[in-house]
């Protein structure tokens, strides 16, 4: 089964709009890690955000936030106020404490900020 | 400045003629990885290593060596290049366990091609 699911291949925004991009995770530990990345044409890989299983509170940077829902295994990133420069791929991942601190990254989800 | 450098960033080579990408990083960090990135397919991690002398099997090791006798230092080699092996591969780093100050580094990507 798969760990990360990623099921918005494409998505588009209009600029100065918040998006939501989906992630869910499958996971038995009870200790376990999200984060998001962000990799812009260019390549390199521009870590975003993270979320611990046992963080109470969703986790926020900026214009980027974590819409946590343990029960649900979900871990969405909402970006608020999109701009030009959002436009690129992004990839949800997980790492448990108990598996040797594997990663585990989506497939991801390209993201086109429109004027 | 802290980074994860890789060489070569480009290759083209041969199926059959062995070759190394190297990956160092200057941040003291124990836990080391590589992965690749497909079109489609997300970041799929190959090997890892907790700390000098310690790798683990990834998703996807097959065709794949790694060693870890330094702790900056994890090269890849693939001892038998094939074509299903071109890809773009990021080596990455971090300290061990889970928390917002464990990100992974990555470095700037080596795409490979073989022919």
């Amino acid at each position: 089964a798969q760990k990360i699911t990623q099921t918005q291949p494409g998505m588009f925004v209009q600029e100065k709009e918040a998006v939501t991009l989906d992630c869910t995770y499958d996971t038995s530990d009870q200790s376990y890690g999200l984060f998001w990345y962000k990799q812009p044409s260019s390549g390199e890989m521009i870590f975003l955000i993270y979320q611990g299983s046992y963080d109470e509170q969703n986790a926020t940077e900026g214009r980027y936030s974590l819409n946590f829902q343990k029960a649900r295994k979900s871990a969405n990133l909402v970006i608020s106020a999109s701009q030009l420069g959002d436009s690129a791929m992004y990839f949800c991942a997980m790492r448990e404490a108990n598996t040797g601190n594997q990663f585990y990254f989506g497939t991801g989800t390209s993201l086109t900020v429109i004027p | 400045e802290a980074q994860v450098t890789q060489n070569p960033r480009y290759l083209i080579t041969v199926t059959g003629k062995k070759l190394t990408v190297t990956c160092s990083q200057n941040m003291n960090h124990e836990y080391m990885s590589w992965y690749r990135q497909d079109p489609g397919l997300g970041l799929r991690q190959i090997y890892y290593s907790m700390n000098v002398e310690v790798t683990d099997k990834g998703d996807v090791p097959e065709g794949y060596k790694v060693s870890r006798k330094e702790k900056r230092n994890f090269p890849l080699i693939l001892e038998s290049p094939s074509p299903n092996q071109t890809s773009l591969y990021f080596c990455a780093s971090s300290l061990p366990g889970l928390s917002s100050y464990n990100e992974q580094f990555f470095g700037p990507g080596t795409r490979l091609t073989v022919l």
